[in-house]
């Protein structure tokens, strides 16, 4: 069951945010939510991850509603580089524990033009 | 965050054959994921290995078809079996990261079966 609801694809031009949202309406209080991307032909690659605050780290930020509902992950400076699928995810438990498990949807297609 | 290796980056078998699959981690861990991702679509998990039992596999996956051995707390290995052209997709372990990391995943390795 999909627990989380991306756009399809997005385009952003090189040098402007990339503002890529989520829904998540049925999360529950204890779960987190999850970004990564997955640059062709690779493994996914962690980006950020938060519970109800803002977060932000050197590739992005996160912003998450207040209701917890829905989220936006912001690429600031998008290049080229950063074209992928972006995955939302949502998660039981910061790390470890018993609910491990990534369930991985079918994420956005974000295209970085020149 | 660790840092996972895992061979062969990518191989062509023949159908009926098997292929074994190795994800070396450079830390020690206590569980390895093994996921698939068939062509154009995300990822799916096969199964979680602890080290010391066996591994749990998800719905749709059996151990006779995919094997796994974990033999200690950096290495695991996961065997195709029987290959059939269906089999055909890229095959990723994954470890957890730790608290702030995420979960990271090996380069995956690419299996075509004809």
């Amino acid at each position: 069951d999909a627990k989380t609801t991306q756009p399809t694809s997005m385009d952003c031009a090189e040098g402007r945010a990339a503002n890529l949202p989520c829904n998540h309406s049925t999360i529950s209080g204890n779960e987190y939510v999850y970004w990564y991307r997955q640059i062709h032909s690779q493994g996914p690659q962690y980006i950020i991850h938060g519970l109800k605050n803002n977060e932000t780290n050197e590739m992005a930020s996160l912003i998450i509603t207040e209701d917890r509902k829905s989220s936006t992950l912001i690429l600031p400076h998008a290049t080229l580089r950063d074209t992928a699928v972006y995955y939302c995810i949502v998660r039981v438990a910061e790390s470890g524990g018993s609910n491990y498990k990534l369930t991985f949807g079918k994420g956005t297609l974000l295209t970085v033009n020149p | 965050s660790a840092v996972i290796s895992q061979k062969p980056s990518r191989d062509i078998c023949q159908r009926g054959t098997s292929l074994t699959i190795q994800c070396q981690v450079d830390s020690q861990v206590t569980m390895m994921f093994w996921y698939r991702q068939q062509p154009g679509q995300s990822l799916t998990l096969i199964a979680t290995a602890n080290q010391g039992s066996e591994a749990t596999y998800e719905s749709g996956f059996v151990i006779d078809k995919f094997p796994i051995s974990r033999p200690n707390l950096t290495f695991s290995t996961l065997t195709v079996s029987n290959m059939s052209p269906e089999d055909s997709s890229i095959y990723l372990c994954s470890v957890d990261g730790g608290r702030g990391y995420g979960y990271t995943f090996g380069s995956g390795t690419r299996l075509t079966v004809v």
